[in-house]
Parts: structure tokens; C-alpha cells; sequence
């Protein structure tokens, strides 16, 4: 099993450029994440989708950023206009919740700085 | 009060040593708990995983969950150097809810 991938894995962008985040499941999962790290908020969950249905987006910091998930297999987070502030780990995972089990497994992460 | 609450370390200790390390949490409706390790740049990576009350053991590890304490806990027996790590605990209402993590604890285990 590839487990969950994510690209890029870095990203560098100026301050006002659109970023797209992307990230493919692990196959048979029915539930995705994507949680931001600093070292000052540490994991902090920003929208989770069932069956590619947004279920809770209340951890979207704002209106820049928006996700989508048009499959099973693929998902994207964008953030329009980035700010310097944005900059953190981002992290998507991804659970098999039909066979009643609730843990999530992580992608490596994409690590974007925004200058 | 954070749903979730976690010493954030760091926390040396030498190797060999029993290691433990906690959470408290706020809503007594949790029933899923979990906890992961993560290296440096590094996913964080399932390490135990535990529904309702009770303890759990694999390995050098062992996960208690206190449901009237509203705490949760994990142990590493024989702590090696490779267990270097920082440890987020994680929790969820249900199956099909949302996992809120912990800030995470820092542990450095001296050779």
C-alpha cells in the first residue's frame, strides 16, 4: 500500500499567489483530512470530508482557503491570496471509517512558506 | 479550556527508563482515543489505538484510558534512542467525527 501521498512537498510562493495543496487517499479510505502544524497552534484540523462530502469546515481560517474533494482518490486544498501567515506544515490523512475503525493515517506533508 | 490538553515537553529521560506521557481532555463524550509518534519533518504515524476505557499493550508500549479522569496515557518500557520523537495524543467521539490531536510532547530519550 502507498499510503497517503501528497505534492509537492515544499512550496515556496509570494505574498498574493494561489496555492493548491494535493492529496491522494489511501485506497478504500471513505474519510479524509487536512490539518495545519505550527509550533505555536501545533495540529490543527482544518476541514474533513466523508464519502467526498465537506462534512466540517469550521477550522478554515477563512475565505482564502477552499478544498474540494471531486473523487475518491484525489482531494485539494487552495489558499487564494496566500499570506505570509499561512506559512506551516500541511497535512492531509485519511481514515477507513466504514469498517468501524476511527484512527486517520498522514501523508508526509507539504511545508509551505509564503514570502 | 482546549478540548485537548498536552505537556509539550521537553521531557529527557535516559535510556532504558519507563517513559510516560498524558493527555486531559475536556468532553467526557470521547470515545475514541489514539496516540501517534512523529520524527522531525516527518507525518505523524499511528502508534496505539483504543475504544472506550481500559489499557492496551504492544510491544514496549501501553495505552491506558481513564474515562472518569478524563485522561489518557501512554508508557514506553525500555525506551531506547529511537524513540525520539514527539508524541501527539488524539481523540474522537465517534467514527465518523472529526480526530482532535493534542499539541504534542516532546521526548528525547538520552543514550
Amino acid at each position: 500500500d502507498a499510503g497517503v501521498i501528497q505534492s509537492p512537498r515544499h512550496e515556496v510562493t509570494e505574498m498574493g499567489q494561489e496555492v493548491t495543496l494535493r492529496c491522494k487517499p489511501i485506497s478504500g479510505h471513505n474519510s479524509l483530512f487536512w490539518y495545519r502544524q505550527t509550533m505555536m497552534r501545533g495540529l490543527e484540523l482544518l476541514i474533513y470530508f466523508n464519502n467526498n462530502v465537506p462534512i466540517d469546515d469550521s477550522g478554515m481560517p477563512e475565505d482564502r482557503f477552499s478544498a474540494k474533494m471531486p473523487n475518491a482518490s484525489f482531494s485539494t486544498l487552495k489558499i487564494q491570496p496566500s499570506e505570509p501567515r499561512d506559512s506551516a506544515v500541511y497535512f492531509c490523512a485519511s481514515s477507513q471509517r466504514i469498517t468501524g475503525r476511527a484512527e486517520a493515517f498522514f501523508g508526509q506533508g507539504t511545508r509551505l512558506t509564503v514570502v | 479550556q482546549k478540548e485537548v490538553e498536552q505537556d509539550p515537553g521537553p521531557l529527557s529521560v535516559p535510556e532504558g527508563a519507563i517513559v510516560s506521557l498524558n493527555c486531559t481532555y475536556s468532553n467526557s463524550a470521547f470515545q475514541y482515543f489514539m496516540w501517534y509518534r512523529q520524527y522531525s519533518r516527518k507525518g505523524p504515524e499511528l502508534l496505539m489505538y483504543t475504544y472506550s476505557s481500559g489499557n492496551k499493550e504492544d510491544g514496549r508500549f501501553t495505552a491506558q484510558v481513564d474515562k472518569s479522569s478524563k485522561y489518557i496515557s501512554l508508557f514506553i518500557r525500555d525506551s531506547q534512542p529511537s524513540d525520539s520523537a514527539t508524541y501527539l495524543c488524539a481523540m474522537s467521539l465517534n467514527r465518523d467525527d472529526k480526530i482532535i490531536f493534542g499539541k504534542g510532547t516532546r521526548l528525547h530519550i538520552l543514550p
